[in-house]
């Protein structure tokens, strides 16, 4: 039982260049989040999904885009990179929104650095 | 504009000693209070979580206490252990509706010292 796994842990990327993170879980959960992970800032949400197909934005979008073409499958994207985004990226799921005793599964992270 | 306020930001506690984390929220609506546990190199886990209905939740050594007319809730870990030694986030959700997702605070670094 996998969870929630995101491709690749680490990265390093010169400023301008593109990437796609790739999250997948194998719980069957509708909604999936991506979120961003700064010393003292806390977890921020960056995109969130709540069904296949569907994208929305969360607290932090500027310079990110997702696709949920499948279900199991969540996309970060970064067109063009900047220093500002290096961070740890959390992918996480969950089985619905908001309801009492629903958790949010995470995975692993991936630590992304701009130079 | 920070909707969790978490403190305190780090603390440092003897085994065997009381571990207090408090966080305050501003938005009335929410209704779910989950605690986040991570350790290095780890992405977050689900602690406890707590309702608006209920003041007090316990779970092993560790205790949610929820105050809803001062709008703050709190981890208390108990006899606190070298293996608690970990960053933990409050958050906050709405049920239906309302901002997606988790509301985090910032994370208290919590050093449990043997």
């Amino acid at each position: 039982n996998a969870g929630v796994t995101q491709t690749p842990k680490f990265r390093v990327l010169k400023t301008g260049q593109s990437m796609t993170l790739l999250c997948a879980q194998d719980m069957n959960h509708e909604y999936m989040y991506w979120y961003r992970q700064d010393p003292g800032m806390g977890l921020r949400l960056i995109h969130y999904s709540v069904g296949e197909g569907t994208t929305a934005k969360g607290e932090v979008p500027d310079g990110y885009n997702v696709s949920r073409l499948k279900k199991q499958n969540f996309l970060l994207g970064l067109e063009s990179a900047a220093p500002s985004q290096t961070s740890v990226y959390f992918c996480a799921s969950s089985y619905s929104r908001g309801f009492m005793n629903t958790e949010a599964f995470f995975g692993q992270g991936t630590r992304l650095t701009v130079v | 504009q920070q909707q969790v306020k978490q403190s305190p930001q780090s603390l440092i506690v003897q085994k065997g000693g009381i571990s207090i984390i408090n966080c305050a929220y501003e938005n009335t609506a929410f209704d779910y209070f989950p605690w986040y546990q991570q350790f290095p190199g780890k992405g977050p886990a689900l602690l406890i979580a707590i309702r608006p209905d209920v003041s007090e939740k316990k779970e092993g050594r560790f205790t949610i206490s929820f105050n809803k007319s001062a709008k703050q809730f709190s981890l208390h870990i108990m006899d606190s252990q070298p293996g608690d030694s970990a960053t933990y986030f409050c958050a906050a959700s709405v049920e239906g509706g309302g901002a997606d997702g988790l509301t985090f605070g910032k994370g208290t670094h919590l050093i449990i010292q043997p």
